[in-house]
This record gives C-alpha cells, sequence and structure tokens, in this order.
C-alpha cells in the first residue's frame, strides 16, 4: 500500500514563526497536493504540484507556499504564521490522471 | 463552479440502523469516489465507481453509481460505533485530469 507520511501529528507554532509542513509518499506518485480542513468548510486545496519542481495555486493559497525538490516530498510553508491558519492540514498523493487520492494521517497546527 | 453536494450534513443514527447518504453533482461524472475519516485521521478510500449504475460493496458499505451520471449514494447497513467518522463523496474536478472535488462531508455518530 501506498503510504503518505507527515511529519508531525500535532504542532503548536507562535505568530510570526516561519512553518514548516513535511510530506513524503513512498510509491513514486507524481502528483501530491496540501488541503486544510475545518469545520463546516470541507476539504480546501491550497497547493498542488504534479511534477519535481512544479507547483501550482488551488483554492486559498495565500499566506501559504509549497516546495517540491524531490518526487517523494511536498512541502507546505507558512512564511509569517497567524491565528487564522490554526487547522488541520492534509497531504494526499495520487497516480497519473483520474488516480484516487492517498492521504497522510494529518498535522493538527495551533498558532497562537 | 463545479459543485459537490453532500447529504445529510450530519447524522445522529442508533447502533444497527442503516444508514444512506447521498452526493449530487452539477455535472456528469465518470468516477465516483467515497471516503472515511475516522477522528484525528486522513481520509481513506472505501470505495470506487466508474460506471454508471454500477452497484459496489465493501462489506457493510454499498455505493452506487447513479444512471444520470450526475449521483452517488453510500449506504451503511447495520451500524456499529466504529463506523463514526465524515464520509467525503469525490470527482474529478472540472478541467482536471488529476485533480478530484470533494463533497462537504456527511458526519455520522452512532449511538449505543
Amino acid at each position: 500500500d501506498v503510504k503518505v507520511t507527515q511529519s508531525s501529528r500535532y504542532l503548536v507554532k507562535r505568530t510570526g514563526e516561519k512553518v514548516f509542513l513535511e510530506c513524503v509518499q513512498d510509491m513514486d506518485h507524481e502528483n501530491m497536493f496540501w488541503y486544510r480542513q475545518d469545520p463546516g468548510l470541507g476539504l480546501r486545496l491550497i497547493y498542488f504540484s504534479y511534477d519535481v519542481k512544479m507547483k501550482e495555486k488551488g483554492d486559498i493559497p495565500e499566506g501559504y507556499s509549497v516546495s517540491r525538490e524531490k518526487k517523494e516530498r511536498f512541502s507546505l510553508i507558512l512564511e509569517s504564521a497567524s491565528t487564522n491558519q490554526t487547522s488541520m492540514y492534509l497531504c494526499a498523493s495520487s497516480y497519473g490522471t483520474l488516480g484516487s487520492y492517498t492521504f497522510g494521517s494529518g498535522t493538527r497546527l495551533t498558532v497562537v | 463552479g463545479q459543485q459537490l453536494n453532500q447529504s445529510p450534513q450530519s447524522m445522529f443514527i442508533q447502533e444497527g440502523e442503516d444508514v444512506s447518504m447521498n452526493c449530487t453533482s452539477s455535472s456528469i461524472f465518470n468516477t465516483w469516489l467515497w471516503y472515511k475519516q475516522d477522528p484525528g485521521e486522513g481520509p481513506v478510500l472505501l470505495i470506487a465507481l466508474y460506471k454508471a449504475g454500477e452497484l459496489t460493496s465493501n462489506g457493510r458499505l454499498t455505493a452506487q453509481f447513479g444512471i444520470t451520471r450526475k449521483d452517488s449514494f453510500l449506504n451503511i447497513s447495520a451500524s456499529i460505533p466504529s463506523d463514526v467518522g465524515i464520509y467525503f463523496c469525490a470527482g474529478p474536478a472540472r478541467g482536471s485530469a488529476r485533480q478530484l472535488t470533494f463533497g462537504s462531508g456527511t458526519q455520522l455518530t452512532v449511538l449505543p
């Protein structure tokens, strides 16, 4: 089975800090995605990538950036964390076109 | 824009009862996916549907790809406490061969 690993399950950061959320998948998937999940708002796409060094904005990219230097790793960066970025962050990967996603276990980030 | 309307938003049921939820799209889909998210975890794929009219089972779960190709249904029979979680439907995002669009989820609570 494909495994998607997110580096932290829980994270507490201070306002203004630069935050890195790491995601690694082990099955050579070319597509990787970052979502945030908030009660009542479902899954909202932040950024996605279909190849190394490729990145595209999703629906809510403001305040975030991403990095994909290697195929297996997709990092989400909060340049200057704010309290409204407190959320559950989910990474996913998939293969090819119309492939189903495999999700990581999520990182629950609290910004204080 | 493309929308997936998932209903109901939440359900409270007694252990042993059957559950039905559905998802409708504003456009025709050629794939329907159903995911379950356990509390504090990432979503996990339950069932994938690829053909109009298709009925697929996974244990006590049965999902159907609607004939109109604009809807899908998920049924859970004889619910148990571990069925608790959020159920998401998903389908191909408009204009993308690699992205999925997700419903807002159905929160299921099973009462003992």
